[in-house]
């Protein structure tokens, strides 16, 4: 069954560092997204990707996180400098394009501990 | 701005017992809703959704209802097991195709 994959599963980084997130969705999924989970909330929206395009970055701190997804297939998230507020799951979905919305599938997430 | 919530954040059941989650929604220009499970460690998972033009859909032992016109979502579980302990989010999605998320229930069941 295809899933969407990330990587590291776990990391731990020193505050002031750079950190980055690698994350491959379902093959043929056009769309791909970037949530942060803080424990006991709700994934929120980072940023969402239409193939290699960005569709809605408006919930990014875009002075220290980026994304990019530049051939339209996989896609990093990198956050520079790490702050200690930064630790969470980050999680990636994608979901295919077909002119009306569908479920996005979720891959395992990468827990972030700064300290 | 608008957003997804829900009404409980942590439910407990009695083993076979039915299990009722809540969820209300603001954006009436959301056309597709998704229940997802997330289990501790890992990422949601899907477990039924929901287009604007139905109001019940039923699956393998889950049923999902919408109602429109209070902007309210439930998702119904029959027989609850052990294996159904977990967080529980809905999900709206618009014609962008954004999803956004509620504050999650959990969901604990008793043997």
């Amino acid at each position: 069954e295809a899933e969407v994959a990330q990587s590291p599963r776990y990391k731990i980084t020193e505050k002031s560092q750079a950190v980055a997130f690698w994350c491959d969705p379902i093959s043929g999924h056009a769309t791909l997204y970037w949530y942060r989970q803080i424990l006991g909330q709700g994934p929120e929206l980072l940023v969402q990707f239409q193939d290699e395009s960005v569709v809605d970055d408006s919930q990014l701190p875009k002075d220290r996180f980026s994304a990019e997804r530049l051939k339209g297939v996989d896609s990093t998230l990198k956050i520079q400098p790490a702050e200690l507020g930064d630790s969470a799951m980050y999680l990636c979905a994608s979901s295919s394009r077909t002119g009306r919305a569908t479920e996005a599938f979720f891959g395992q997430g990468t827990r972030l501990t700064v300290v | 701005g608008e957003s997804v919530g829900l009404h409980l954040p942590t439910l407990s059941v009695q083993e076979g017992d039915n299990s009722i989650i809540n969820c209300a929604y603001s954006n009436s220009a959301s056309d597709y809703f998704i229940w997802y499970k997330q289990e501790s460690g890992k990422g949601p998972q899907f477990i039924i959704d929901i287009r604007s033009n139905m109001d019940k859909r039923q699956g393998q032992r889950v049923t999902v209802l919408l109602n429109k016109t209070v902007k309210h979502l439930s998702l119904q579980i029959a027989a609850t097991q052990p294996g159904d302990s977990a967080v529980y989010f809905c999900a709206e999605n618009n014609a962008g195709n954004m999803l956004t998320f509620g504050g999650g229930t959990r969901l604990m069941v008793k043997p």
